[in-house]
This record gives structure tokens, sequence and C-alpha cells, in this order.
């Protein structure tokens, strides 16, 4: 199985701060990474697909990179409503294992 | 718009079995694979199974396999997740989701959840 390690757990930030969060596959994974978004008491939501791809709706301060087995979620000039857990999925074979997640928070 | 709704969640003793159910809305859900991912409490994500639009396919996380079982009935455009031998670590909220199911994977709508909780 492929395990995902997302660094940091967590993260303090400030309102219009740029935050960048680590995903690391256990096994090349090409572009096969998905990044969600989870505020409080709430269900998950779709950032960003394929490593790069954002998701319809989503606002252009999120940006992911990378390929095989780094990768990168970005999001500049931070909005109060950014304060949330992420987490990256590997959607390249089954089990598509999640990170562990990073809270960010101020 | 596309609605998950879940059901069947609730309190049963280690060793007990629940059937959750996932009713599909607003797409055509034969075309259309179903993932489960569970959240115990305070914790992280935690993929669990998946099925296939037509289902012809379906895995498993390995903490599950051989207790839990997906299925799904096209006529009820409803996604099953049958739990037995339920055990204290299967408590999480259970989330039904729909993956996106063109050639690559990855989910696009997540239901609200259902909250099962394993204690004797």
């Amino acid at each position: 199985d492929i395990q995902m390690t997302q660094s940091p757990s967590s993260l303090s930030a400030s309102v219009g701060d740029t935050v960048t969060i680590t995903c690391r596959a256990s096994q090349t994974i090409s572009s096969y990474l998905n990044w969600y978004q989870q505020k409080e008491g709430k269900a998950p939501a779709l950032l960003i697909y394929t490593a790069s791809t954002l998701h319809t709706g989503v606002p252009s301060r999120f940006s992911g990179s990378g390929s095989g087995t780094d990768f990168t979620l970005t999001i500049t000039t931070l909005q109060p409503e950014d304060f949330a857990t992420y987490y990256c999925q590997q959607g390249d074979s089954s089990p598509f294992t999640f990170g562990q997640g990073t809270r960010l928070q101020i | 718009q596309v609605q998950l709704v879940e059901s069947g969640g609730g309190v049963v003793q280690p060793g007990g079995s629940l059937r959750l159910s996932c009713a599909a809305s607003g797409f055509t859900f034969s075309h259309f694979a179903l993932h489960w991912v569970r959240q115990a409490p305070g914790k992280g994500l935690e993929w669990v199974a998946f099925m296939w639009y037509d289902g012809s396919f379906e895995s498993y996380a390995d903490s599950v396999k051989g207790r839990f079982t997906i299925s799904r009935d096209k006529s009820k455009e409803t996604q099953y997740l049958q739990m037995d031998n339920l055990r204290a670590e299967d408590t999480a909220v259970y989330y039904c989701a729909r993956d996106y199911s063109g050639s690559v994977y990855y989910i696009d709508h997540w239901g609200q959840g259902t909250l099962v909780a394993v204690s004797s």
C-alpha cells in the first residue's frame, strides 16, 4: 500500500501570509495527488486534483505542484476562511490513502 | 445538485453489525463510483472502501477487509456499507463520497456523514 506523509502536522499563520504544506508518497504516484480542505464539524471539500488542477470554484490563491513522490499545496494571501485542516490523498491506486492532515491555525 | 445522504449510524456493541446507506440524487447514479471514508473523533480521514460504477470492482482498506462489504442498488440509487464484527476502533463518522469516475481517481462530492459508535 502507498503511504502518504504530510508535513507539518500543524501550522500557525496570520491573515495575509503565504503557507506551504508538503505531502510525500512512499512510492511514485505520477501526478495522481489530490488535496482536500476540511473545516471544523464539516465534511471535507475538494480543492485540487491531479496535483495542480483547481476544482471548480476554488480561489486562485490555492495552488498545487509536484509529481512522482513529492507534492506541495501553497496558499497565498491567507484569508480568514482558509484556517482549516488540509489532507492530501493519492489517487494512483487502491487503497486510496490519505495523509494524516495539516491543521492550519491562527 | 449532487446530494449524498448517509443513514444507518448509531451505537452498537463490539462484535455487532450495522448497515450504512448512502442515498444519491442529482446525478446519474449508474455512471459514478462511490467511496466510503471515515474519521474517528479528533482524528484524520481514513479511506475505507470503494465500488466501481457498475459494481464490477470493489476494494477495501486492510483495517476493514473481511469485515465490511460494500454494495449498491441501482434501482434505489443507494450504496451500502455492511459492517460486521465491529470493533471499538471502528468508531467514527462515516462519509459517503462520489468519485469523479473519469480516467483519474478523486472525490468530488461528499455527504455529511453518519456517526457509528462501537461501545459496550
